[in-house]
This record gives C-alpha cells, sequence and structure tokens, in this order.
C-alpha cells in the first residue's frame, strides 16, 4: 500500500508566524500535491511538484510556498501566516501517469491559525 | 476551471439499502472520474474509476458514467455502517498537469 505521511498532524501558529508542513512518501511518485480542505468547499490544489527541484503553482497558491527537496518530501511554508489560512491540509503523490492516475493522501495536518 | 457538484450533500440509510450518489462536471473532454471515500479525521481514500461511457463494477460498487450528460454516479449496494464515510468525485484532467478537480462530497450515514 502506497504511503504518504505528513507532519505535524496539529499545528496551532500565531497571526504572522511561519509555518512550515512536512510530507513525505515512500511510493516513488513523481507528483507530490498539497491540497486544503474547508467546509463548503471541495479539496483545493495549492500547489504541486513534478519531481525533485520542481513546484508550481496550483489554483489558490497565495500566501503559500513549496519546496521539494528530494522525490521523497514536499514542504507547505506560510511565511507569514493568517487567520484566513486555518484549515486542513493534505498531501497527496501519484505517478503522473497516463492511465486512471489514482492520488495517495496523507491523514492531514489541522492548522489553526490564531 | 472544472466545475464539479455533488448530490445529495447528504443521506442516511438503514443498513443493507442501496445507495445512490450523484455527480456532474462541466468539461467533457475530462479524463478519469475517481470516487473517494473519507472517514472523518483521515485522508481522503481511492475508492473506483472510470474513463470510458457505461458502467465498472467493483465489488458492491458500480459507477456509471455518461459523457454527454456531464453525469457520474456511484452506488454502493447492501450498503453497511462502515461504509459510513463523505464520499468525494473528482475529475482528473490533463491541462499542462495532472490535476484533479473535488466536488464538496456527499455525507452518507447507514443505520444498523
Amino acid at each position: 500500500e502506497a504511503a504518504v505521511t505528513q507532519s505535524p498532524r496539529n499545528k496551532v501558529a500565531v497571526t504572522g508566524g511561519k509555518v512550515t508542513l512536512s510530507c513525505n512518501q515512500t511510493n516513488n511518485h513523481n507528483n507530490m500535491y498539497w491540497y486544503r480542505q474547508d467546509t463548503g468547499h471541495g479539496l483545493r490544489l495549492i500547489h504541486y511538484s513534478y519531481g525533485a527541484g520542481s513546484t508550481e503553482k496550483g489554483d489558490i497558491p497565495d500566501g503559500y510556498k513549496a519546496s521539494r527537496p528530494s522525490q521523497e518530501n514536499f514542504s507547505l511554508i506560510l511565511e507569514l501566516a493568517t487567520p484566513s489560512q486555518t484549515s486542513v491540509y493534505f498531501c497527496a503523490s501519484g505517478d503522473g501517469g497516463q492511465g486512471a492516475g489514482q492520488l495517495y493522501f496523507g491523514e492531514g495536518s489541522k492548522l489553526t491559525v490564531l | 476551471q472544472e466545475k464539479v457538484q455533488q448530490s445529495p450533500e447528504s443521506l442516511i440509510v438503514p443498513e443493507g439499502a442501496m445507495v445512490s450518489l450523484n455527480c456532474s462536471f462541466s468539461d467533457s473532454a475530462s479524463q478519469s472520474i475517481w470516487w473517494y471515500q473519507q472517514h472523518p479525521g483521515k485522508g481522503p481514500k481511492a475508492l473506483i474509476s472510470i474513463f470510458s461511457n457505461g458502467n465498472k463494477k467493483e465489488g458492491r460498487l458500480t459507477v456509471y458514467l455518461n459523457r454527454a450528460s456531464l453525469h457520474v454516479s456511484l452506488h454502493i449496494k447492501d450498503s453497511q455502517p462502515s461504509d459510513s464515510a463523505v464520499y468525494l468525485c473528482a475529475v482528473r484532467k490533463n491541462t499542462g498537469y495532472q490535476n484533479f478537480y473535488f466536488g464538496k462530497g456527499t455525507s452518507l450515514t447507514v443505520i444498523p
């Protein structure tokens, strides 16, 4: 079974502080994604990556940065956290192939910005 | 941007009932359609996908796709309390990158 691990699982931050959410995958997948999930919205794509060293903007990138230092690791960085960024964040990996293209999700990181 | 709408928002059924979940999308050129299951406090987990018009059956799950009407449905036969979860419809598109657009989900409760 493909494995995606996120840390921390829960985080409380102050407005203006820096937050880093980390993700590790053991699937050897090229593609990795960061989504956020809020009540009233579906999962929305923040950043994604094709492989080590690459990061691309998704549909809602404002206020977020991403880093992919290796095939296994993908981080989401909030340089100046705001209360509107309170959410549950999910990391996912996928092989990016031309087939059905299943995504494998982590368990989520719940972020509260006070 | 792809729009994915799911109905109903929530559903409560007795154990053993047939469950039908609906999803509509906005672009017939979309690639595969996925259904994910998400239990409280957990990440979404892929259940079943379909690409071609018609139906696909896996165990108690059957999915129907009609590209002309931009509609896909998931049917769960003989529902169990363990099926209680939120079901997400996801449309995969290759718009220069592999992206998935998700609906808001249908919350299913199966009562023993």
